[in-house]
């Protein structure tokens, strides 16, 4: 079975450029959460959606969007990019919400971006 | 706000030797905690979970961990390392609000033949 899979795997943008990065989640898993994990950091939560909903939000700014698609794809917009975005960006996706989801998180390889 | 303390930041073992990871969380209610294990290259793979009962938790490839609820710890063990486990470890937090982990900052652990 196909794991978590997120495209692209690498890119390089500017600052104030816009990016999208998608995710596909493990067939059957209706949650997709979204982290970003700076060097040297652990992965920060941004967002998670659960059948086309907004469940969380973690404390990034408006520049950070998602959504959720009817086939539970997922995307991840940045705007206006800075230089500290430059991060490697993870989904991951789960059954359920809540505490029994978060229990069977599982991630993508992630899609690295850097902003110069 | 809930946070995470991996005190350890990079360990050096060599194969054969014990493996303890240190892992306090700052949060005073109920929590589910988490080991999760990233290889070179590779996705990020849970390695063990606490929700509830026995406080020693056993998870994949020999790892295990105790939580410590007066303590606020939740350490990772393996009795033997081996030269694959090198890779960095994280811990983490869940206190409730969707599927929202709080991780540590994470420890690399280099196996060394």
């Amino acid at each position: 079975d196909a794991g978590v899979t997120q495209s692209p795997t690498h890119l390089i943008k500017t600052r104030g450029q816009h990016v999208t990065l998608r995710c596909s989640p493990i067939s059957g898993h209706k949650s997709v959460s979204w982290y970003q994990q700076v060097l040297g950091q652990g992965p920060q939560f941004i967002f998670q959606y659960y059948e086309k909903e907004e469940r969380g939000r973690g404390n990034f700014p408006d520049r950070f969007s998602a959504r959720q698609f009817p086939n539970y794809s997922s995307e991840l917009n940045v705007n206006a990019l800075l230089l500290g975005d430059s991060a490697l960006y993870l989904c991951a996706s789960s059954l359920a919400s809540g505490r029994a989801g978060v229990g069977e998180l599982f991630f993508g390889e992630g899609s690295r971006l850097t902003v110069l | 706000a809930q946070s995470v303390s991996q005190h350890n930041h990079h360990v050096i073992l060599s194969e054969a030797a014990s493996l303890e990871l240190g892992c306090n969380y700052s949060y005073g209610g109920t929590v589910n905690l988490f080991w999760y294990v990233q290889y070179p290259g590779q996705h990020l793979q849970l390695l063990l979970k606490y929700f509830s009962g026995d406080p020693l938790v056993k998870g994949i490839k020999g790892f295990e961990a105790e939580f410590i609820k007066s303590k606020f710890s939740f350490n990772l063990r393996k009795p033997s390392v081996q030269w694959s486990d090198t890779a960095e470890y994280f811990c983490a937090v869940y206190t409730g609000g969707g599927n929202k982990l709080t991780f540590g900052t994470g420890t690399q652990l280099k196996v060394e033949l």
